[in-house]
């Protein structure tokens, strides 16, 4: 069975510094998804991560993918308090069904 | 325009009421999924229907069943409620054929309370 484990699942960081979360899962996918959720929210998707070595970068968050370590990291740059939320990877299983982390939960504090 | 539109968005009912949740989606669509998030925000898929065609059905209680009268609809009706069942659930679709490049679209979720 696929789990998908973040780390860590809560983190609280000050405006400017820098910090990475990690997400590791347990059988071979080569499809990685990253969302973000703010409370009583939706989520919303920011990253589509389809090969080894892929990474890609929006504003100050930079998602890579590492299929034969099977880790995903989603790292913030220089944080600001709009990207407090919680972030969730995700691990294509096949047959059409997403295997969730369990969530980080990330506050920035001014 | 709401791509992945729910309602209700809130729901608050007795044990043992019969309820449901109405998804639609706009986006073309031909896949769409209910995700239920617990109290530690753990989300977990609970169906999935294809051009509506039942896919995935995960271990579910069967007072849980999904109805999908068109594409573009995919309802979710709760037998006898129980205080377990209480949660956020949420719609979501994907096109098949475009699900690597886009993944997942979200509604906003309905927040369902059993007292």
């Amino acid at each position: 069975e696929l789990k998908v484990e973040q780390n860590p699942l809560f983190l609280s960081m000050q405006e400017g510094k820098n910090y990475t979360i990690y997400c590791n899962y347990s059988t071979t996918s080569d499809r990685l998804y990253w969302y973000r959720q703010d409370p009583g929210k939706s989520l919303e998707s920011l990253f589509v991560l389809l090969s080894n070595g892929a990474v890609k970068q929006e504003g100050r968050l930079m998602a890579s993918l590492d299929t034969k370590a099977r880790l995903s990291t989603l790292h913030i740059t220089a944080a600001v308090h709009d990207l407090s939320a919680t972030y969730f990877c995700a691990v294509d299983r096949g047959a059409q069904k997403l295997v969730f982390g369990q969530g980080t939960r990330l506050t920035i504090n001014p | 325009d709401t791509a992945v539109s729910q309602t209700p968005k809130y729901l608050v009912t007795q044990m043992g009421n019969d309820k449901s949740i109405k998804c639609e989606q706009n986006l073309g669509h031909d896949t769409m999924y209910w995700y239920k998030q617990d109290s530690k925000k753990f989300l977990k898929i609970m169906f999935s229907y294809n051009n509506k065609e039942l896919i995935i059905n995960e271990t579910v209680p069967n007072r849980f069943s999904p109805k999908s009268p068109d594409k573009a609809h995919l309802n979710l009706h709760i037998n006898s409620l129980e205080l377990g069942d209480s949660a956020v659930y949420f719609c979501a679709s994907s096109q098949e054929r475009l699900r690597q490049l886009e993944g997942a679209f979200f509604g906003q979720g309905t927040r369902l309370t059993v007292v």
